[in-house]
């Protein structure tokens, strides 16, 4: 099993460039999230999915859309890439259920915005 | 909106030495309190904290949640080098998302 797979590791993108952030999961996991951490700081939730279908917005949602159409698969799309948004980005997974909590993540996408 | 504080931010031991981390929330509707491991890449889970009072341990590590003043402690006993890294700590909340809030981390290095 390969887990949570993120593509690209590592990504410079020019400003005003878009981009899409794929994670793929085999886990069969319903909840899916990509996070950021930029440097020194915690996680900072981008945005979320509960199911195929279904997605909505975390803490800091603005110039990013996702969308979820396979359980397995979360995409996130960087639109108009600005310098703020230089992060390096990480998608994660939990199962449903009431002893839920423990996310799995990718190893992460390091994006630099010059 | 939920929040979680880490504390130190920093720290700076000798092999050996005993450490404490702190983490102390606020959150609306607790599920869960979690802590992680984040060395060069991705966190990886250690405890996953639910019930007040009771320790949870594995190996060296060991940490504990007190419900009531909304914090939670990281103990690492006879640290090693290996145990640098910084250490995350989250809070989930009882919704149908799951969604957690992660600390800014407390960056732990151990020197030789």
């Amino acid at each position: 099993n390969a887990g949570v797979t993120q593509t690209p590791k590592f990504r410079i993108l020019k400003i005003g460039q878009s981009m899409t952030l794929q994670c793929a999961q085999d886990m069969n996991h319903n909840y899916m999230y990509w996070y950021r951490q930029d440097p020194g700081m915690g996680l900072k939730l981008i945005y979320y999915s509960v199911g195929a279908g279904i997605t909505d917005k975390g803490e800091v949602p603005n110039g990013y859309n996702v969308s979820r159409s396979t359980t397995e698969d979360f995409p996130l799309r960087l639109e108009l890439a600005a310098p703020s948004q230089t992060s390096v980005y990480f998608c994660a997974t939990t199962a449903q259920g009431w002893n839920t909590g423990e996310l799995f993540f990718g190893e992460g996408s390091r994006l630099t915005v010059l | 909106e939920d929040k979680v504080v880490q504390s130190p931010l920093s720290l700076v031991v000798h092999e050996g030495d005993t450490v404490t981390l702190n983490c102390s929330y606020e959150v609306t509707n607790f599920r869960s309190l979690l802590w992680y491991k984040q060395e060069k890449k991705a966190p990886t889970f250690l405890f996953m904290l639910t019930s007040s009072g009771i320790e949870k341990k594995s190996g060296r590590l060991s940490s504990i949640l007190d419900k009531k003043e909304l914090f939670s402690i990281l103990n690492i006993t006879a640290t090693q080098t290996g145990d640098s890294a910084v250490y995350l700590c989250a809070v989930e909340p009882n919704t149908n998302a799951g969604k957690s809030t992660f600390g800014d981390g407390t960056t732990l290095t151990v020197k030789p």
